[in-house]
């Protein structure tokens, strides 16, 4: 158990639909990333956290937002969705943003679109 | 930006030493090696992370080369739960490649 907790486990949707993810970082982690990893395909970076703030962007789609609240648990806002939005998508927290420090995943959620 | 390279996929058999190759070229002074693996059905998982030095812990051994264009990943006896991709990534200063995953290394055990 790698303290990071995601809900829900599974979620099947419609085209079209708006969903939330949720993260809670593992206690005193101030730092939160969210994935996205289709199937047979690699890790997506989509966006991260520090204390409120986002602090680096990746491939996110406009489609796709994040925030941090002030509790440090974060949600992932995925709307419009298309089939091809179908993938698992994973939190990850750590202590900070230093180099030196490692980060803990959580089991992912995995999306379904039809 | 700095990049990883890694084989697509190694294979081992069960109770021997596996290496695992990782190419950085471009890594700069400051990027730390970092390891994780992602066991089916699961989230990745840390494995293990070095600067300069080689570093020991319980699942794994870091060896960096002296120029730190490239490192290795060792499992002293591998086990059939070790079966896994495992990812090399660096991590530095530059918010573009913080935990950037590549397609990483997938290995099979062979009881």
């Amino acid at each position: 158990d790698s303290g990071v907790t995601q809900t829900p486990k599974h979620l099947i949707t419609a085209t079209g639909q708006r969903v939330t993810l949720r993260c809670s970082p593992r206690s005193g982690d101030l730092s939160v990333y969210w994935y996205q990893q289709s199937l047979d395909q690699g890790l997506q970076f989509l966006i991260q956290y520090y204390n409120g703030e986002e602090r680096a962007k990746g491939n996110i789609l406009e489609r796709f937002s994040a925030q941090q609240f002030p509790d440090l648990h974060s949600e992932l806002n995925l709307s419009s969705l298309e089939l091809g939005d179908s993938a698992l998508y994973f939190c990850a927290s750590s202590p900070g943003t230093g180099m030196n420090t490692e980060a803990f995943f959580g089991q992912g959620t995995r999306l379904t679109v039809v | 930006d700095a990049k990883t390279t890694q084989p697509n996929s190694m294979e081992s058999n069960e109770e021997e030493p596996v290496h695992l190759p990782c190419n950085h070229s471009t890594i700069s002074g400051t990027d730390y090696i970092h390891w994780y693996r992602q066991l089916p059905s699961q989230g990745p998982e840390y494995v293990i992370h070095g600067l300069t030095s080689n570093v020991n812990n319980r699942m794994a051994s870091l060896a960096i080369a002296e120029d730190r264009k490239s490192s290795t990943l060792i499992l002293h006896r591998a086990t059939l739960r070790d079966a896994a991709v495992y990812y090399c990534i660096l991590r530095g200063f530059n918010p573009t490649y913080k935990y950037i995953f590549g397609t990483g290394t997938r290995l099979k055990v062979l009881a």
